[in-house]
């Protein structure tokens, strides 16, 4: 079946390590997102790429990187510069254009202490 | 003025009524407007999407938009426990070029047996 896999489900690391998510899709889907969501603040949205070897910075980009090597894979670095990073991280694709909706994979939920 | 407005909730309604869960936007430009549904820990699942004014259903949902009011619903009819979940509306704020789709907060939804 065609889905979006995030991994790992839960992930912990020290303050000061960067850490890196790994987002993959086999829907053939030229477009991938990434989003982070807090409690009460909605999905808010990170980087987003539309081609290969191509993304472009969201809403909060500061303290995060992300790379677009394959049409398959886009993981998302958090980098020790970020300053709030324990958080719900989403990964989403979609077709690409205006009107295709996005489809998500289960999430990663990151705690930093 | 956020870009996406929802009421946080809760909502809550006896089983068997209709839920209604509104939506504004901002941007009188946007095109497409989708409704996910988000249980407890888990990630966003679509279950509409409209393009045009007017209402449109599949089953127990339907959505509603209105452009000239900036203003898009989901009717839940017969609403059942297991409808209970946050509700994220989500708006494309353009036509062409990336897709940048922005998202409320989300209002949360409780139905009482």
């Amino acid at each position: 079946d065609g889905g979006i896999t995030q991994s790992p489900k839960y992930l912990f690391r020290k303050e000061g390590q960067n850490v890196t998510l790994s987002c993959e899709q086999n829907l053939n889907h030229d477009a991938m997102y990434w989003y982070r969501q807090d409690p009460g603040q909605g999905l808010r949205l990170i980087y987003y790429s539309q081609i290969v070897n191509d993304f472009q910075k969201g809403d909060i980009a500061e303290g995060y990187s992300v790379s677009r090597e394959k049409k398959e894979s886009f993981p998302l670095t958090v980098t020790s510069a970020q300053k709030n990073p324990t958080a719900f991280y989403l990964c989403a694709s979609s077709i690409g254009g205006t009107d295709s909706p996005l489809h998500f994979g289960n999430g990663t939920r990151l705690t930093v202490t | 003025q956020k870009e996406v407005e929802q009421n946080s909730g809760p909502l809550s309604v006896p089983e068997g009524a209709i839920a209604s869960l509104n939506c504004t936007y901002s941007d009188r430009g946007s095109q497409s407007f989708f409704w996910y549904r988000q249980y407890s820990g888990k990630s966003p699942e679509l279950i509409m999407f409209i393009y045009s004014n007017g209402d449109k259903e599949d089953g127990r949902f339907t959505a509603q938009l209105n452009k000239a009011s900036q203003y898009v619903s989901l009717l839940i009819r017969d609403s059942q426990p297991s409808d209970s979940a946050t509700y994220l509306c989500a708006v494309n704020p353009r036509s062409g070029g990336y897709q940048k789709v922005t998202f409320g907060i989300g209002t949360k939804l409780q139905v009482i047996p």
